[in-house]
């Protein structure tokens, strides 16, 4: 158990709609990080917080976004769905701000976009 | 732009063999370089990870082997057994760098045969 938790596990819904996800860091992790999976395209990642600002942007769609709240929990937001967001989302935690420390990540969201 | 190139893609290996990943980086700047594990079902954690002041790294079965001239790094997990098999991922990050984001390679999905 890494620490990290995600929810929802899955997640069934159409095109179009907007979906949230939600991820809480290992206790003590400031930074939080949201990272797509997909069959052909591996570990692409999206976005990093710290301490409640953004960090750092990967290659993240504009109909998505994210914030880290006070509490560091962290929301996904995917609007706008396409049937191409289907994919395992995972969130990662690490102490410091840079991503060369070691990554927590939980066991992922798993959105299907029908 | 793939910056990280990981190969093979899928590995099947006998128990008790050797299985051998490899990456190699482009960015010369690159100083940190870990591996992930990731099992069905779960996200990656990290397995082991090197830095370019050693050509070698070594954690029970587990080693990385390093060649900074070639600009390439490599997993070898000894004595494969089939609780290895999982999906491995290399990376590399510049510890040094304002963006210090893990840039990752595409995966390698190991089967240990009993």
């Amino acid at each position: 158990d890494s620490g990290v938790t995600q929810t929802p596990k899955h997640l069934i819904t159409a095109t179009g709609q907007r979906v949230t996800l939600r991820c809480s860091p290992r206790s003590g992790d400031l930074s939080v990080y949201w990272y797509q999976q997909s069959l052909d395209q591996g570990l692409q990642f999206l976005i990093q917080y710290y301490n409640g600002e953004e960090r750092a942007k990967g290659n993240i769609l504009e109909r998505f976004s994210a914030q880290q709240f006070p509490d560091l929990h962290s929301e996904l937001n995917l609007s706008s769905l396409e049937l191409g967001d289907s994919a395992l989302y995972f969130c990662a935690s690490s102490t410091g701000t840079g991503n060369t420390g070691e990554l927590f990540f939980g066991e992922g969201s798993r959105l299907t976009v029908l | 732009q793939q910056q990280v190139k990981q190969s093979p893609q899928s590995l099947i290996v006998q128990k008790g063999g050797i299985s051998i990943i490899n990456c190699a980086y482009e960015n010369t700047a690159f100083d940190y370089f870990p591996w992930y594990q990731q099992f069905p079902g779960k996200g990656p954690a990290l397995l082991i990870a090197i830095r370019p002041d050693v050509s070698e790294k070594k954690e029970g079965r587990f080693t990385i082997s390093f060649n900074k001239s070639a600009k390439q790094f490599s997993l070898h997990i000894m004595d494969s057994q089939p609780g290895d098999s999982a999906t491995y991922f290399c990376a590399a990050a510049n510890e040094h760098s304002n963006n210090r984001k893990l840039i990752w390679g595409l995966g390698t999905s190991l089967a240990v045969n009993p």
